[in-house]
């Protein structure tokens, strides 16, 4: 197993226009995490899923933003009509919930770094 | 919420030093969470510890529930050391990966 995946890892888009990022979790993680991190911040938590349900979202995903796992492995964060205050680095992490060692430690991508023009 | 400060915010050091970061937070937890960023953005934990002390190599995290306080500790400290250390508590207190993080500690280790 490769880690967590992101992709893009950098993508620049003019105003307006939509973006989707991928990531792909440890296979056996039952639980993935968005987070999005601005320049000199930590991470701040957006959603999280359980298998294919989305089980949280944070008030900072706004309406123009979208989450999906559809069949409990890779997630997709869609940012539609980005605005320039969505540059950031976007970051996905995994864990599972139970089995013996490791559980409940989170792995984390190398991130997908946002910016709008 | 949790609340989750982390000082100090810059932290300039000359190899071979030892180095300690600091973090408090609001809300009692399971679990704190202390990881990694390096340039380019990827994050690796570190430790997550619910008590007492954990070592991995020269990485000494500890952790005081009671006091609502962890620190992490550096020994002979070395220049790869350099990066970013955030330390991380579960929101509502229980959750593993719906984390607040703290603002992170820009670590620079000098030759």
């Amino acid at each position: 197993d490769t880690g967590v995946s992101q992709d893009p890892r950098h993508k620049i888009t003019k105003r307006g226009q939509n973006v989707t990022f991928r990531c792909d979790p440890i296979s056996e993680h039952n639980r993935l995490y968005w987070y999005r991190q601005t320049l000199g911040q930590g991470p701040e938590f957006l959603t999280y899923f359980q298998n294919e349900a989305q089980l949280e979202k944070s008030r900072l995903l706004s309406d123009r933003f979208s989450a999906e796992r559809p069949k409990g492995s890779f997630s997709t964060l869609e940012i539609q009509r980005t605005e320039q205050g969505d540059s950031a680095m976007y970051l996905c992490a995994s864990r599972r919930t139970s089995g013996r060692g490791g559980a409940n430690v989170l792995t984390f991508g190398a991130g997908s770094r946002l910016t709008v023009l | 919420k949790n609340e989750v400060e982390q000082s100090p915010q810059n932290l300039t050091a000359q190899e071979g030093e030892f180095i300690t970061i600091n973090c408090s937070y609001s809300v009692g937890i399971s679990a704190l969470h202390w990881l990694q960023q390096h340039p380019g953005g990827g994050i690796v934990s570190l430790f997550m510890l619910s008590s007492g002390k954990k070592k991995h190599g020269r990485l000494i995290a500890t952790i005081n529930i009671q006091e609502k306080h962890s620190s992490l500790h550096i020994t002979a400290s070395h220049p790869r050391d350099s990066a970013v250390y955030i330390c991380a508590a579960p929101a509502g207190g229980t959750s593993y990966g719906k984390l607040t993080f703290g603002q992170g500690t820009i670590l620079t280790v000098h030759p």
